[in-house]
């Protein structure tokens, strides 16, 4: 079985702060870990995904994450914050192999409010 | 645009009642899989099919069931509804393993 843990149910930051949501996840195998992005109204976005190969991610709009299996981690950053980066974050974990693939178990959420 | 289409948008029913949810996956994506996120249970894995057999099920409630049509195309059946069962129901597909997951707008159920 696996799971996620976001810390932090909302994050605010200002525009040109760094942005740093925390993803903590669970899993018997190796994982594949996801970050998606939910706008208002909008279905999930992928920013970005870790499936075994590098362990640093670059992903759209500027984010990247980086997966640490000794921390169990897979936080998401962006150097600089937009206002349009104001949405919903979710970090997923689905496990390797047989089809499992899109079997996706979300973390709660984090709701990153942008100040300018 | 995701390229995956649900519809209805919006649906607003009573208590008792059943409802068919429509998704049509991205042209040529053989898997379909159906989401629901509610304010209590956040985002839940429902149900996986895959070139119209089921594939994998997750917390999906015996009220609800789901079939993949041969023109690749699902329906989310929910029947004998309740209160808590007001939600976003997603549909999501993707061509093969390791491929990106793509997530349509969502239905909106609301049962009152």
């Amino acid at each position: 079985a696996q799971s996620v843990t976001q810390l932090g149910s909302h994050v605010s930051v200002s525009e040109g702060a760094l942005v740093l949501l925390r993803c903590n996840y669970s899993s018997s195998v190796p994982p594949y870990l996801f970050w998606y992005v939910q706008y208002p109204n909008q279905g999930l976005q992928l920013l970005l995904k870790y499936t075994s190969a590098a362990t640093l991610v670059k992903g759209i709009n500027g984010f990247e994450a980086e997966f640490k299996k000794s921390e169990t981690s897979f936080h998401l950053t962006k150097p600089s914050a937009h206002m349009s980066d104001a949405a919903e974050y979710f970090c997923a974990v689905s496990l390797t192999g047989g089809t499992s693939y899109g079997k996706l178990t979300f973390g709660q959420g984090t709701i990153l409010t942008v100040h300018p | 645009d995701s390229g995956v289409t649900q519809t209805p948008k919006h649906l607003i029913t009573a208590t008792g009642q059943r409802v068919t949810l429509r998704c049509s996956p991205r042209s040529g994506d053989l898997s379909v899989y159906w989401y629901q996120q509610s304010l209590d249970q956040g985002l839940q894995f429902l149900i996986h099919y895959y070139n119209g057999e089921e594939r994998a099920k997750g917390n999906i409630l015996e009220r609800f069931s789901a079939q993949q049509f041969p023109d690749l195309h699902s329906e989310l059946n929910l029947s004998s509804l309740e209160l808590g069962d007001s939600a976003l129901y997603f549909c999501a597909s993707h061509r093969e393993e390791n491929s990106p997951l793509h997530f349509g707008n969502g239905t909106r159920l609301t049962v009152t």
